[in-house]
């Protein structure tokens, strides 16, 4: 079993949709939780921190499930700019960094 | 400009030959990192350094060196590339042992023929 797993789409989505991606994580000891965005051929940049009581960024909404070992990003109103790899990532020790493959989001006209 | 930075950008090499990828930031940043990204695989952690002369290995470190001689630089070393290894390399780098953010570099794409 992969340490971070995530549907990896594509979610095809029309503007101003919302649409919801989860990632699952199999070590219970993993201490913090991220969502990172990767464009077509660049770099991952950090999307925003998932924290036990949810987060919400605008039109972004990170939820995590200790119990269940999940973690979900919601995007409302979804926006063309909004199309991207949507990478899970648990933090484990010694600053180390575990990705999921990445679930790809097209927003369409 | 501060930031991250990678170099060459774009490299062929092929079998058997000894590639060298550098990493610099301009941060002072501590903790630097080096990743791998395949299809189907996502990113996987290389080698990673705490400090100056401090290094360790990662997920997938065989067929690499690295040293970290400088603080601001962490170089990847390719000592006899095969095909398996081509891929697209990420440096990146934070400051602390929190984990809270790392700082990607815009990635070296490697082909090896």
């Amino acid at each position: 079993r992969k340490e971070v797993e995530q549907d990896p789409g594509p979610f095809n989505v029309p503007e101003g949709a919302t649409v919801a991606f989860n990632c699952t994580y199999s070590n219970s000891a993993s201490q913090s939780f991220f969502w990172y965005r990767q464009d077509c051929r660049k770099e991952p940049k950090l999307l925003m921190s998932v924290y036990s009581s949810g987060n919400e960024d605008g039109r972004f909404t990170a939820q995590l499930n200790r119990a269940s070992q999940y973690i979900s990003l919601l995007i409302r109103d979804s926006k063309l700019s909004d199309s991207a790899t949507y990478l899970c990532v648990v933090y484990g020790t010694a600053s180390k960094l575990t990705f999921g493959t990445g679930t790809r989001l097209q927003v369409t006209l | 400009d501060a930031g991250i930075t990678q170099s060459p950008r774009y490299k062929i090499t092929e079998t058997g030959r000894q590639v060298t990828l550098m990493c610099h930031q301009t941060w002072s940043h501590s903790y630097m990192f080096w990743y791998r990204q395949d299809l189907g695989h996502g990113l996987r952690l290389i080698y990673y350094s705490a400090a100056a002369d401090i290094t360790d290995k990662g997920e997938v470190p065989d067929g690499y060196v690295v040293s970290r001689s400088k603080t601001e630089n962490f170089p990847l070393t390719l000592e006899s590339a095969t095909r398996s290894q081509t891929s697209v390399y990420f440096c990146a780098s934070t400051p602390t042992s929190e984990g809270i953010e790392q700082y990607f570099g815009p990635g070296t794409r490697l082909t090896v023929t």
